[in-house]
């Protein structure tokens, strides 16, 4: 069966990066792209972007774009997301989520378990 | 305006059928952009109910329904069951902004 397995929860300080990992398994990992939603407290659902996992091409959304990373590692099924420049306003539970289709309007249809990203001083 | 809009409150009893709206706009919805559904339990990973509209992945019971109409969408769930309470969320494309969109969410309570 498909799973998404994010690493644990992260506390990082104001300015720094975090890097989030999400293991994929139970399906053909290069045929899926792979999307990153975040939730921040009290707020809706974001989507930051999204990554190929066959050709490793990316697409991010605008709010989010320069300060987001999204790579792959097809050998170890992996997905990883990174946000530098970090701000109180990131903290937030950071998902990863299977797309049905390479675009921003297709649906997710696995995610992961969701990983909480603190930041604080 | 770029936003999907949905109540942020519904209850209905064990049985009983209840409505979850999403209101959109001409750039979203409107502009033929299809809509995803997701039932949210805090601290599980988001579930799937219905793709494009009006579709249920294997798995999910034909309790759930959705559809499409102008610039909103509707999920409807029927024969309401305990286990349905949860947070239910839209999900759409919105062309103006070339990007994603979410509803804010909608917490359903069995009474």
């Amino acid at each position: 069966q498909v799973q998404l397995v994010q690493s644990g929860a992260e506390v990082k300080t104001p300015g720094a990066s975090v890097k989030v990992s999400c293991k994929a398994s139970g399906y053909t990992f290069t045929r899926y792209p792979m999307y990153w939603v975040r939730q921040a407290p009290g707020q809706r659902l974001e989507c930051m972007g999204w990554i190929s996992a066959g050709n490793g091409n990316t697409k991010y959304s605008q709010k989010f774009q320069g300060r987001v990373t999204i790579t792959r590692d097809t050998s170890a099924t992996t997905h990883y997301m990174e946000l530098s420049s970090l701000t109180f306003e990131d903290t937030a539970v950071y998902y990863c989520a299977r797309g049905v289709g390479p675009a921003f309007s297709v649906g997710f249809d696995f995610w992961g378990q969701g990983t909480l990203v603190t930041v604080a001083s | 305006q770029s936003v999907l809009t949905q109540p942020p409150s519904v209850s209905g009893a064990p049985g009983q059928r209840v409505t979850i709206s999403c209101t959109g706009s001409d750039s979203n919805i409107g502009a033929g952009s299809d809509v995803h559904w997701y039932q949210h339990l805090p601290g599980t990973a988001p579930k799937l109910l219905i793709y494009s509209n009006t579709n249920r992945p294997s798995g999910v019971p034909d309790r759930f329904s959705g559809s499409r109409s102008g610039t909103s969408a509707s999920l409807v769930i029927t024969g309401l069951q305990a286990e349905d309470e949860a947070d239910y969320y839209c999900h759409s494309y919105d062309t103006s902004l070339s990007d994603s969109l979410f509803g804010g969410g909608t917490k359903l309570t069995v009474l």
